[in-house]
């Protein structure tokens, strides 16, 4: 059965700094996503991952797809306080219908 | 492209009512799903669809029913609401076949329902 962890669930970081929320999957997938959520608000979509080695970028956010170690990575560099949200990352089932997989979720606060 | 909507915003009800959230998609996506979002809980996939008149239970099914008649509506149906049904409800929506926007899967705004 296919698992998605993300840690941490809570980060709380002061503006400037950098940081990685890491995303681990318990079995082999062709596909990860990343998403945004503003509180109250809706998914938006950040990234999608295709295969080993992907790694995509939108302003201070880098996401990275290791499928070998089943590991993907957002990166947050130089954090300012409009990047607080919480970050999903979803995995494809490829075996059951291509469900998507959901991490629980990492609540991020940046601080002045 | 309106994208994926859903009605209502936001909706009480009384233990024991019945109701229908609505999901439309205007991008011709073979997928649709509903899920809840409660807090500490992560997204749980209710029902979904591959496809017009095919549906399959997701995670937690049990009391809630859909319908997939056309390819751009998935109403899920609420048959006698609990107060365990107090939840915010996402709809969402994506292709399944070839590489088109890699198959993002779009979610609705959601609707945020209150059983008392």
């Amino acid at each position: 059965e296919l698992k998605v962890e993300q840690n941490p669930l809570f980060l709380s970081m002061q503006e400037g700094k950098n940081y990685t929320i890491y995303c681990n999957y318990s079995t082999t997938s062709d596909r990860l996503y990343w998403y945004r959520q503003d509180p109250g608000k809706s998914l938006e979509s950040l990234f999608v991952l295709l295969s080993n080695g992907a790694v995509k970028q939108e302003g201070r956010l880098m996401a990275s797809l290791d499928t070998k170690a089943r590991l993907s990575t957002l990166h947050i560099t130089a954090a300012v306080h409009d990047l607080s949200a919480t970050y999903f990352c979803a995995v494809v089932n490829a075996g059951n219908n291509r469900k998507l997989i959901w991490g629980l979720g990492t609540s991020l606060a940046v601080n002045p | 492209n309106a994208g994926v909507t859903q009605t209502p915003k936001f909706q009480v009800l009384k233990t024991g009512q019945s109701m229908t959230l609505q999901c439309a998609q205007d991008m011709n996506h073979e997928y649709m799903s509903w899920y809840r979002q409660d807090p500490g809980m992560g997204l749980r996939l209710i029902h979904y669809s591959v496809g017009a008149g095919i549906t399959d239970q997701g995670e937690v099914p049990n009391g809630y029913n859909v319908s997939r008649s056309t390819t751009e509506d998935f109403p899920l149906r609420l048959l006698s609401a609990a107060p365990s049904q107090t939840s915010v409800y996402f709809c969402a929506s994506r292709g399944l076949i070839g590489l088109s926007s890699y198959n993002e899967q779009f979610f609705g705004p959601g609707t945020r329902l209150t059983v008392l």
